[in-house]
């Protein structure tokens, strides 16, 4: 089983659209959840972090189900900006501050 | 502001030839990253810091080495560069401590081996 799993995509939506991404991890010690969005060609940047069972920020809200190993990303009224990869992190166990990278989802939002 | 910046920006070597990438964070951070980022493949460990004098290999750090005199840099060195290590090289940093592990990340090197 890869340690992280993410469909690939790419989703391609509507302007205003309602997009949710879905991730499944295998190691049962990560602690702590992260997304990052990255732009074609530049660096990762954080867009959430998710310590508990979810987090919400703007337009964005993030959901972690431990039992299940499962994490989501729900982007509302999406706009041409949010087109990105979308990756699904989390770190690589307890006490530790490495971090295990999906290889992402990719959105493309549509005028 | 505080940042973490990568220099080169673009380099292009030749096979055979020792190359440094320089990575320096302004955040006063205790951990540092290397990765390498190539298609078909998410982001991949190749050697990490977590303070000064320590350095750790990740997963594929074969042909490269690093050292850690001070906090804010984290040079990257190719021993002897490869065509296989033609790759995008993206340098980050977190906290550290109980519970900060968010990683912010430099901009990258794109590096051809010729």
């Amino acid at each position: 089983r890869k340690e992280v799993e993410q469909d690939p995509g790419p989703f391609n939506v509507p302007e205003g659209a309602t997009v949710a991404f879905n991730c499944t991890y295998s190691n049962s010690a990560s602690q702590s959840f992260f997304w990052y969005r990255q732009d074609c060609r530049k660096e990762p940047k954080l867009l959430m972090s998710v310590y508990s069972s979810g987090n919400e920020d703007g337009r964005f809200t993030a959901q972690l189900n431990r039992a299940s190993q499962y994490i989501s990303l729900l982007i509302r009224d999406s706009k041409l900006s949010d087109s990105a990869t979308y990756l699904c992190v989390p770190d690589s166990g307890a006490g530790s501050y490495q971090l295990t990278f999906g290889k992402g989802t990719k959105l493309s939002v549509i005028p | 502001d505080a940042e973490i910046t990568q220099s080169p920006r673009h380099k292009i070597t030749e096979t055979g030839r020792q190359v440094t990438l320089a990575c320096h964070q302004t955040w006063n951070h205790n951990n540092m990253f290397w990765y390498r980022q190539d298609l078909g493949h998410g982001l991949r460990l190749i050697h990490y810091s977590y303070g000064v004098q320590d350095t750790n290999k990740g997963e594929v750090s074969d042909g490269y080495s690093v050292s850690r005199s001070n906090t804010e840099d984290l040079p990257l060195t190719l021993e002897s560069a490869a065509s296989s290590q033609t790759s995008v090289y993206f340098c980050a940093s977190s906290k550290g401590g109980s519970s900060y592990n968010e990683q912010f990340f430099g901009p990258g090197t794109r590096l051809t081996v010729l």
